[in-house]
């Protein structure tokens, strides 16, 4: 998967407590995508990253927020997670300089809110 | 993972016959496409891109057709596989945004 993890794979929590989702990469790429999987919807951005600090919203950002301290990482936090975000998160990382704008996936972490 | 599958049009083929798979996209001015396979339980994989200024690019067993008069894609699978079994979705972008990806079709390959 392009040297793309993600933690955890999977995961149950209940209804009002925080999540984090981590994703790390040792590609060095520049940006870097959280996306959630659902049944009819295919894949929805919730939020990108096109540097170090640098991030901006998705088209289903509510609820979620995210930070990049490190090239190598980027962090999805559930401030209070409810039952509409059970989901699968896939994170994608890309480099534009590369000459295309393919962007590679990791393996997906599996979210239950209970 | 397998929820992925729900919902989705799905196109059945018989192995060693040829599958065509299409998208149509919805901004006239995306000018990069790419079609993505995804197996039950992974993250979405390349398949093959292609850029606007083309109208046909060839991979492996895959080609891929771009219509831009009428925004259709379309992903040709040669001598399909049952390892091709799986969701393909197609995704465009301008190059000044993060790819659009769509809902993507199951494949069904039948032995």
């Amino acid at each position: 998967d392009a040297g793309i993890t993600q933690s955890p794979r999977h995961k149950v929590t209940e209804t009002g407590t925080p999540v984090t989702l981590r994703c790390h990469q040792t590609e060095n790429h520049r940006y870097m995508y959280w996306y959630r999987q659902d049944p009819g919807h295919g894949l929805r951005l919730i939020h990108y990253s096109y540097g170090v600090k640098d991030t901006d919203k998705g088209e289903v950002s509510d609820g979620y927020s995210v930070s990049r301290s490190k090239t190598e990482d980027f962090l999805l936090t559930l401030e209070s997670a409810t039952s509409s975000q059970t989901s699968v998160y896939f994170c994608a990382i890309s480099e534009p300089t590369s000459g295309t704008y393919e962007q590679y996936f990791g393996p997906g972490t599996r979210l239950t809110v209970t | 993972g397998e929820s992925v599958g729900l919902h989705l049009p799905t196109l059945s083929v018989q192995e060693g016959d040829n599958s065509i798979i299409n998208c149509a996209y919805s901004n006239s001015a995306s000018d990069y496409f790419i079609w993505y396979k995804q197996e039950s339980g992974k993250g979405p994989q390349f398949i093959i891109d292609i850029r606007s200024n083309m109208d046909k690019r060839q991979g492996q067993r895959v080609t891929v057709l771009l219509n831009k008069t009428v925004k259709h894609l379309s992903l040709q699978i040669a001598a399909t596989q049952p390892g091709d079994s799986a969701v393909y979705f197609c995704a465009e972008n301008n190059g000044n945004t993060p790819l659009v990806f769509g809902k993507g079709t199951r494949l069904s390959v039948i032995a």
